[in-house]
This record gives structure tokens, sequence and C-alpha cells, in this order.
């Protein structure tokens, strides 16, 4: 079975800093998908990237970016130019991309990390 | 609709009470699935659905949780004689196709929030 681990309970930021959040994962798959999403006070969890593991790449959207290490097994979330509304509970996910097995798409996810952004 | 939609929002009844919370997913999503997530915790997966059957229920903790998706889309979870570790945030979320595919973006709903006295 896949395991996610999230390291930081919370973290906190000066608004327009650098942040980065820690994930790493457990699997003996190597074909996958990575996930952040991010869930503000109104529990709605909001996709903020994703990155496929066959992809050397790292996935990139706006002000987020992911450092992906494939052999180490680690998936960090990098936050840059801080600001008020990136404040919430970021979790990190994963996903198999085999369609047979069990896992059926679902996601499997870390603790979570709540970020705290100060004006 | 035009996102997933779960009521109610807010649910507060007395152990021992059964419940139900319901999931309508996004229109045409075929793959439809069920979390709880208890205070300060990550999500724990409870059941998934393709159409109408359910392929995977190896997350319910305990058969006092069931779950039925009628018509290849609304869901219903329904929790029997609640207990106040039944407490938590249940959400579910609905994908246009399961694993293996390229896309396997997850949308959320808002969650229904069910605290047991």
């Amino acid at each position: 079975a896949q395991t996610v681990t999230q390291s930081q309970p919370e973290m906190s930021v000066q608004e327009a800093e650098t942040v980065t959040l820690s994930c790493t994962y457990d699997t003996s798959e190597s074909d996958y998908y990575l996930f952040w999403y991010k869930q503000p006070p109104s529990r709605q969890m909001i996709l903020v990237i994703r990155q496929e593991a066959y992809k050397q790449q790292n996935a990139t959207e706006n002000r987020f970016s992911v450092n992906f290490q494939k052999a180490a097994k680690s998936f960090s979330l990098k936050i840059s130019d801080s600001q008020l509304g990136d404040a919430a509970m970021y979790f990190c996910a994963y996903r198999s991309a085999y369609a047979g097995g069990t896992s059926y798409g679902k996601l499997t996810f870390g603790q979570g990390t709540i970020l705290t952004v100060h004006p | 609709g035009a996102g997933v939609s779960q009521s109610p929002s807010n649910k507060v009844t007395e152990k021992g009470k059964d419940v139900e919370l319901r999931c309508d997913p996004i229109s045409g999503h075929t793959a439809l699935y069920w979390y709880r997530q208890s205070l300060g915790q990550g999500l724990e997966f409870l059941i998934y659905f393709q159409g109408n059957s359910a392929p995977d229920k190896s997350g319910l903790p305990s058969d006092r949780f069931s779950a039925e998706r009628t018509g290849g889309s609304v869901s219903t979870l329904t929790i029997q004689r609640t207990q106040q570790e039944d407490s938590a945030v249940y959400l579910c979320a609905s994908s246009l196709v399961s694993a293996g595919t390229s896309n396997g973006e997850l949308f959320f709903g808002e969650g229904s929030r069910l605290t047991v006295l």
C-alpha cells in the first residue's frame, strides 16, 4: 500500500516571502501521479498543482512549483511571493496510474500542513 | 451542476441516531469517492463508485456505514447508530474517469460536517 507523509504539521511565512512544504511518499509502483491540494476554512479542496511521475520536468503553476525527486520519493511544494490568500491547510496526495488492481483512482493523502501567512 | 454539491452542510445528531449525507457529483462524472476527515487530520478513503456499483468499499470503518448511488449520479452515505467517533467532515469527490487515465483530477464538494453528541 502507498503511504504519504507530511512531516510539517504547521508552517508560517511572511507575506511576499517564499515557503517550501515537504512531502515524502512510499510506493513500489513506477507510474503514478502526485498532487498538492489546498483546503481553506471553507473546506473545499482545491487542486494546486499536479505532477506525472514519468515527467522529469518539475510542474509549475504561476507562483507554485514543485521539486519532484523520484528516486528519493520526495515531492515538495514551493510557494513564491506568498499572499494572505495562500493561508490554508495543504495536502500532498498520491494516485496510482495503473488501471488494474484496487486503486481505482483514489487519492492517498498525507496528514496536511497548516500554512499561516503573516502580513 | 457546476460543481460537486453536498448536503447537509452541517449536521448535529444524538448518539444512536441514523444520518444520511448526500452527494450530487458533477454531471457526467462516472467516478465518485467518499472521504472522511477527522478534526485536524488528513483524508481517509471510505468508498468508491463507478457508475452505480462500488468496486472498492475497503475504507468503510464498520457495518454501520453504507452507501449507495443511483442513476449513476447522486450518492447517499448512511451512518446507522451514530457514535461520537463518527464526528468528522465527510467529503465527496467526483471524476470524469477512473484510474489509468492521464487526467485524474478529482473535484471535491465542500463536505458535510457531522457532530455526534
